[in-house]
């Protein structure tokens, strides 16, 4: 079974509104952490935003936010007033205890276009 | 913080030959992990290394396919008989090792076998 699902290959926002990227995940580890990452065109990996399992509030990073609903095994990315420089791929992951090496498994990641 | 640094950035090799990936990571990072991306795909986990100790190994990693970290600093990927499948981006992270730490990541190597 596939442990993190991103179902939208692709989506467009107009620049300066807010897009929700989402993210459903499988554990039955009760303590894990999710990440969401950006990969612009040029390849590299940038992390965004972190969430603890255990943490109360939802993690929020400048214009980035996180939606975790826990019951719903969901960490939905929040990204507010969005940019022409935030077109990327965007992954999300997760590290639970199922992996020895506490290595991120990543979704097919969500294409991301900023129209302006 | 100087980040992860990997070499070559690309590389185009002819079937049937070996390659050679190095990936220096961020120094105080005792963790070092080798990932493999395709066109279209998330980033999928290779293998890892716990200072000069490799730890796990993905059953993605062929036996053509071997990796080191001797001294528990920067760290290879070696690609024997190259296969087109093989066709990919190479990524390297390192990470301190804490569970909320995230994986910090090179601008990976290309690799494109003809």
């Amino acid at each position: 079974a596939q442990k993190i699902t991103q179902t939208q290959p692709g989506m467009f926002v107009q620049e300066k509104e807010a897009v929700t990227l989402d993210c459903t995940y499988d554990t039955s580890d009760p303590s894990y952490g999710l990440f969401w990452y950006k990969q612009p065109s040029s390849g590299e990996m940038i992390f965004l935003i972190y969430q603890g399992s255990y943490d109360q509030q939802n993690a929020t990073e400048g214009r980035y936010s996180l939606n975790f609903q826990k019951a719903r095994k969901s960490a939905n990315l929040v990204i507010s007033a969005s940019q022409l420089g935030d077109s990327a791929m965007y992954f999300c992951a997760m590290r639970d205890a199922g992996g020895s090496a506490r290595q991120l498994t990543f979704g097919s990641g969500t294409q991301l276009t900023v129209l302006p | 913080d100087t980040g992860v640094s990997q070499d070559p950035r690309h590389k185009i090799t002819k079937r049937g030959q070996n390659v050679t990936f190095r990936c220096d990571p961020i120094s105080e990072h005792n963790r070092l992990y080798w990932y493999r991306q395709t066109l279209g795909q998330g980033p999928e986990f290779l293998t890892y290394f716990q200072n000069e100790a490799q730890l796990e190994k993905s059953r993605l990693l062929s036996d053509r396919f071997s990796a080191e970290r001797p001294k528990g600093s920067f760290s290879t990927l070696e690609i024997q008989r190259t296969e087109q499948g093989d066709s990919a981006m190479y990524l390297c992270a390192s990470s301190p090792g804490q569970s909320n730490s995230p994986l910090h990541f090179g601008n990976g190597t290309r690799l494109t076998v003809t």
